[in-house]
């Protein structure tokens, strides 16, 4: 599986769009793209996930680059709830899952 | 329909004891999973399952020994406790291997 590449931390004003990036330049084309998160030490929560084609559901929308190298994560009004580390991840085979380290997202008032 | 449950929630070890944690799924899923989550880390595949009968290492497995034993269970022991296994260990299971995992709530291990 790809390994994934996203930035620590970032900042979100509440009721704002959040944009969290994710590069996964080595991606095989029967991979797909999950996005997780993880609130404090909880269990990590599922939000979405895609092969080609962009997706939303009632969590988030996933944009995924036509070349498949990066995607985009887009939580279209983020709240106060919605802190937590946030995680790419590309799955295709099952002894290689990479959680990384994720992406922090702090929302502020 | 409880999920993904773990069992203990909370757990004190002195070096050298021996330990099983316990997962259930009520999904009728195929697939299962333990992860360990160190501080301020990411999640790590220790052993996975992909269906009853079967078992295969994952990213770090020395010092685990896992147990499927039946399709509903999957239990991670530790043989011999060392403190570089204090950890937070989470239990997840898909119906196959792309799809979507769910996580247990999590077993918090200390070893002193």
């Amino acid at each position: 599986d790809a390994k994934t590449t996203q930035p620590p931390s970032m900042d979100c004003a509440e009721g704002r769009a959040a944009n969290l990036p994710c590069n996964h330049s080595t991606i095989s084309g029967n991979e797909y793209v999950y996005w997780y998160r993880q609130i404090h030490s909880q269990g990590p929560q599922y939000i979405i996930h895609g092969l080609k084609n962009n997706e939303t559901n009632e969590m988030a929308s996933l944009i995924i680059t036509e070349d498949r190298k990066s995607s985009t994560l887009i939580l279209p009004h983020a709240t106060l709830r919605d802190t937590a580390v946030y995680y790419c991840i590309v799955i295709g085979d099952f002894n290689k899952f990479y959680f990384g380290s994720g992406t922090k997202l702090n929302v502020k008032p | 329909n409880a999920g993904v449950t773990q069992t203990p929630k909370f757990q004190v070890l002195k070096t050298g004891q021996s330990m099983t944690l316990q997962c259930a799924q009520d999904m009728n899923h195929n697939s299962m999973y333990w992860y360990r989550q160190d501080p301020g880390m990411g999640l790590r595949l220790i052993y996975y399952s992909a269906s009853e009968g079967t078992t295969d290492k994952g990213e770090v497995p020395n010092g685990y020994n896992v147990s499927r034993l039946n399709k509903r269970e999957f239990s991670l022991r530790l043989e011999s406790a060392a403190p570089s296994q204090t950890s937070v260990y989470f239990c997840a299971s898909t119906r196959g291997t792309t799809d979507t995992q769910y996580f247990g709530p999590g077993t918090r291990l200390t070893v002193l």
